[in-house]
């Protein structure tokens, strides 16, 4: 079975960096990419970003401006999102999703982590 | 910048009738780059259809995804009650990618 296992609820206060992993099982690791959506409290979903597992290509929304970092570590199927100069409207669930682009069809994020929410305060 | 509009904010209906959820966009977009997920409280979204009207994996036939150019539309015949959720549209490789958001609440 495919799965996305994130890590768990961290607490951070304003000015902090978070580092968030999303293991990856079930399916060939770099076959796919990784999409990073995050959910403030009573709010839609905000994509922040994406990144190939294979290459380690990322793209990210401008909304961060240079606070985010996306990784991946093949040898342990792990992706990681860290932000950094956290502030409180950073407080969300954060969520990383699989996707899949072939260059003319999106697949869409098929497979979704179970969340870590991340809460910002002083 | 592409928008992504979803109406109406919030759908009430009782399980049974159909739904019909509209996604319209900006500017005329590729199909194969939309797609419709749902949420439900407390849980990750589900892809329900990529592409504009494939649907995903385990996904039932009662949802069907149609549309092209600027206006999608999500229809769910039949409602059952794990359908009452959160829906939203998102067209790949627009900034931002998701709608707002449609609520289908049991009336």
């Amino acid at each position: 079975q495919v799965h996305l296992v994130q890590s768990g609820a961290e607490v951070r206060k304003p000015g902090a960096s978070v580092k968030v992993s999303c293991k990856a099982s079930g399916y060939r690791f770099i076959n796919y990419g990784l999409s990073w959506v995050r959910q403030a409290p009573g709010q839609g979903l905000e994509w922040m970003g994406w990144i190939s597992a294979y290459v380690g290509k990322a793209k990210n929304t401008q909304n961060f401006q240079g606070r985010l970092t996306m990784t991946t570590d093949t040898s342990t199927n792990t992706a990681y999102m860290e932000l950094r100069s956290l502030r409180s409207d950073d407080t969300a669930v954060y969520y990383c999703a699989r996707d899949r682009f072939n260059g003319s069809y999106y697949f869409g994020m098929d497979v979704w982590g179970h969340g870590t929410t991340v809460t910002v305060s002083s | 910048e592409i928008v992504l509009t979803q109406s109406p904010g919030t759908l009430s209906l009782s399980p049974g009738e159909r739904a019909t959820l509209s996604c319209r966009t900006s500017q005329s977009v590729t199909s194969s780059y939309l797609t419709w997920y749902h949420q439900k409280p407390g849980q990750a979204p589900r892809l329900l259809i990529y592409g504009a009207s494939n649907r995903a994996t385990g996904i039932p036939g009662r949802f069907s995804g149609s549309g092209s150019g600027t206006d999608f539309t999500l229809t769910i015949t039949r409602l059952e009650p794990e359908d009452f959720a959160v829906y939203y549209c998102q067209h790949y490789a627009t900034t931002p990618p998701f709608g707002q958001g449609t609520r289908l609440e049991i009336k």
